[in-house]
C-alpha cells in the first residue's frame, strides 16, 4: 500500500520567507510526528498529533513553527520568517500510536534558507 | 529528554565481515527501544521495536539485542554486504512524553 508522503521533497527559500511543508500519512494511522535533522545532528522531535487530541508541541523550536492536522489526515507544516537556522530535513512520521508501534518515515523535505 | 547515544559514529567494514554497534539509553522508566536503518536518499525504515529485557529479534542477516537493567542494545550484521550501508538510528521510549528520543546514529560503510 501507500507509504508516508511528503512534498515538497526540496525547497529553498529566501531569509524571511513563509514555507509550508505538506504530509500525507498512511491510512488508519491515528498518530503523527514531525522531525527535523539538521546537518551533523540527530532526529529532533518538533511536534506529535494522536487523532482528535490536542497536539503535543513540545518540540516546536520557536513560535514561527506551526503545524495542523484535520483529523487523521494530512498534516501541514509552516515556518514563517525562515531563518539559515531552519535549514534542515524535514521528516514526518506516521503510526498505529505511540511508543511501541514502529514508525512509518516519508522521504523528507530538503529545507534550504538562503 | 532522554540522552541516547550510539557508538561508533561511523565504521567501514569490508565486504563479508560481520559488525555489530551499540545504543545506550536510560535504563529508569524504560518503555521501548526502536531501530531504524537510514539509507541515502530513501526513508528510515524500521528494523525492530523491543520492549522485554533479554529480547532478541532477527530480521534476516541482522539482529538485536536488549538489556534494559543497564541500558544499552547492540545491532549485529552477519555478513555485511554493500546495500547493508547506511546510517542506523536507535531510539527509545520511556512512556512519558509522546516522542521517540533518537541517536545520532551509526553510519555504517560495507566496502565491496
Amino acid at each position: 500500500g501507500a507509504g508516508v508522503s511528503q512534498s515538497p521533497s526540496n525547497k529553498v527559500t529566501e531569509k524571511g520567507k513563509d514555507v509550508e511543508l505538506r504530509c500525507d500519512p498512511i491510512s488508519g494511522h491515528t498518530a503523527l510526528y514531525w522531525y527535523r535533522q539538521r546537518l551533523g545532528q540527530g532526529l529532533e522531535f518538533l511536534i506529535y498529533f494522536q487523532g482528535n487530541s490536542a497536539p503535543d508541541k513540545s518540540g516546536l523550536p520557536s513560535d514561527r513553527f506551526s503545524a495542523e492536522r484535520t483529523g487523521e489526515s494530512v498534516s501541514t507544516l509552516t515556518i514563517q520568517r525562515t531563518q539559515q537556522e531552519d535549514s534542515a530535513v524535514y521528516l514526518c512520521a506516521s503510526s498505529l500510536g505511540r511508543g511501541v508501534y514502529e514508525q512509518y518515515f516519508g522521504p523528507g523535505t530538503r529545507l534550504t534558507v538562503t | 529528554i532522554l540522552n541516547v547515544e550510539q557508538s561508533p559514529q561511523s565504521l567501514h567494514v569490508q565486504e563479508g565481515d560481520s559488525t555489530n554497534f551499540t545504543c545506550s539509553f536510560p535504563s529508569s522508566n524504560f518503555y521501548a527501544l526502536h531501530w531504524y536503518r537510514w539509507e541515502t536518499a530513501k526513508s528510515p525504515e524500521a528494523l525492530f521495536v523491543m520492549t522485554l529485557n533479554g529480547d532478541e529479534k532477527k530480521k534476516g542477516r541482522i539482529s538485536a539485542t536488549l538489556n534494559t537493567k543497564e541500558g544499552y542494545s547492540y545491532l549485529y550484521i552477519k555478513g555485511s554486504q554493500p546495500e547493508d550501508s547506511a546510517t542506523y538510528l536507535c531510539a527509545s521510549y520511556d512512556g512519558g512524553a509522546n516522542n521517540l528520543f533518537f541517536g545520532t546514529g551509526t553510519r555504517l560503510t560495507v566496502i565491496p
